[in-house]
């Protein structure tokens, strides 16, 4: 149980070009999901916290209007990279919990190059 | 500022040897302990968590947490060659049911 699914797996795309990564959690209702970015060699850095239908909660120096978040239902949360850019090349990679303060469960996540 | 700390390694042990990664944090008020296990270009993979002094043990693996030292471990014994991976330890800081404070991992390799 508790699995977490998250699409697409691999983006490539030209700069200026908006990307949507979507975050399911399959068989349980998640009220807060979490974006992390990982870059190469780097540990995940938590760049906001999802909460559903309200809005995101963001990390200090996550701008965001770049980095927009939607959490429309209790099993699903988008992140939309807006206007990306080659520096926002990186693994993206959502994560979910089934109850609060239970290990959470992660997406096999999304690797965004932009090129 | 709350950190996690671990020695980013590369930690070398023989196939069956026993492997000890180490973890501390900042935070005395954190209340859940995580080890999550990282192959190249994949996403973290749970291996144990931890909420109360002591030890958990679960198959080859151990957990230790000692809030008083503000320390937590975990132990791979029989260390296999499949076992070589990034080991990140996170941090649940309160029970607001925030994100978790991830360390920057430990690359563990196993030779066989």
């Amino acid at each position: 149980g508790a699995v977490v699914s998250q699409h697409p797996s691999r983006v490539i795309c030209k700069s200026g070009t908006s990307v949507k990564i979507e975050c399911r959690s399959l068989d349980f209702q998640a009220t807060t999901m979490f974006w992390y970015r990982q870059f190469p060699k780097q540990s995940l850095m938590l760049m906001a916290t999802s909460n559903e239908g309200s809005k995101a909660t963001y990390e200090q120096g996550v701008e965001k209007d770049k980095f927009l978040i939607n959490h429309a239902s209790l099993t699903l949360s988008t992140l939309t990279v807006t206007s990306a850019h080659p520096e926002d090349s990186s693994f993206y990679i959502c994560s979910a919990w089934a109850e609060p303060n239970q290990p959470q469960h992660f997406g096999d996540g999304t690797r965004l190059s932009i090129l | 500022q709350k950190e996690v700390e671990q020695n980013s390694g590369p930690l070398s042990v023989p196939e069956g040897a026993i492997a000890s990664l180490n973890c501390t944090y900042s935070d005395r008020g954190s209340q859940s302990f995580f080890w999550y296990r990282q192959y190249s270009g994949k996403s973290p993979e749970l291996i144990m968590f931890i909420y109360s002094n002591g030890d958990k043990e679960d198959g080859r693996f151990t957990a230790q947490l000692n809030k008083a030292s503000q320390y937590v471990s975990l132990l791979i014994r029989d260390s296999q060659p499949s076992d070589s991976a990034t080991y990140l330890c996170a941090v649940l800081a309160n029970q607001a049911g925030t994100a978790l404070i991830f360390g920057k991992g430990t690359t563990l390799s196993v030779s066989s």
